[in-house]
């Protein structure tokens, strides 16, 4: 089993660009997150998934959109990329919500000038 | 919003002491969670706990439910135990809320 996977690992975006990070996962978890952590802060939710076709809003969603079409997958999109988005970003995915092990992706780390 | 609170944040050890990292709480929750952020950045869940305590080969996890506060213990600490560990809670089935983290150096 791969697990979690992340495309891509590093990007830098110019402001305004747009770009689409994918979150794939291989063990049929119901659950998905897409997270930000930023230096000084811990990990912030962004957006979640209970299951294929649902999503909902974190802690911190603007700026951000997302997409659930196949439980294996997760999408996260930044339709006009703003410097503050810079950050390293990571998926993760659970069977059952809150009370069950996540695991997390690599990571992705996006710079924004 | 439940706020979690970590201490130390920064944390030097010698190889071979004992180590304790506390993680407090402000509202009831339903499960805590350590997970552990290798120098590289890969997070790695250690311990989920609603009560008492869990063990794992050198690392202890230990909550109180009432004084709504969990240590994570490391025994005999190595430097491969260098890291960022990050404590997290859950109330019902919201999502989880994470401290800020403990950076831990174990010095040879």
């Amino acid at each position: 089993n791969a697990g979690v996977t992340q495309t891509p690992k590093f990007r830098v975006l110019k402001t305004g660009q747009s770009m689409t990070l994918l979150c794939a996962q291989d063990m049929n978890h119901e659950y998905m997150y897409w997270y930000r952590q930023d230096p000084g802060m811990g990990l912030r939710l962004i957006h979640y998934s209970v299951g294929e076709g649902t999503t909902a809003k974190g802690e911190v969603p603007d700026g951000y959109n997302v997409s659930r079409l196949k439980k294996q997958n997760f999408l996260l999109g930044l339709e006009s990329a703003a410097p503050s988005q810079t950050s390293v970003y990571f998926c993760a995915s659970s069977y059952f919500g809150t009370p069950d092990t996540q695991y997390f992706g690599p990571g992705t780390r996006l710079t924004v000038l | 919003k439940n706020e979690v609170e970590q201490s130390p944040q920064n944390l030097t050890a010698q190889e071979g002491e004992f180590i304790t990292i506390n993680c407090s709480y402000s509202v009831g929750i339903s499960a805590l969670h350590w997970l552990q952020q290798h120098p590289g950045g890969g997070i790695v869940s250690l311990f989920m706990l609603s009560s008492g305590k869990k063990k794992h080969g050198r690392l202890i996890a230990t909550i109180n439910i009432q004084e709504k506060h969990s240590s994570l213990h490391i025994t005999a600490s190595h430097p491969r135990d260098s890291a960022v560990y990050i404590c997290a809670v859950g109330e019902g089935n919201t999502p989880l809320v994470f401290g800020k983290g403990t950076r831990l150096s174990v010095i040879a």
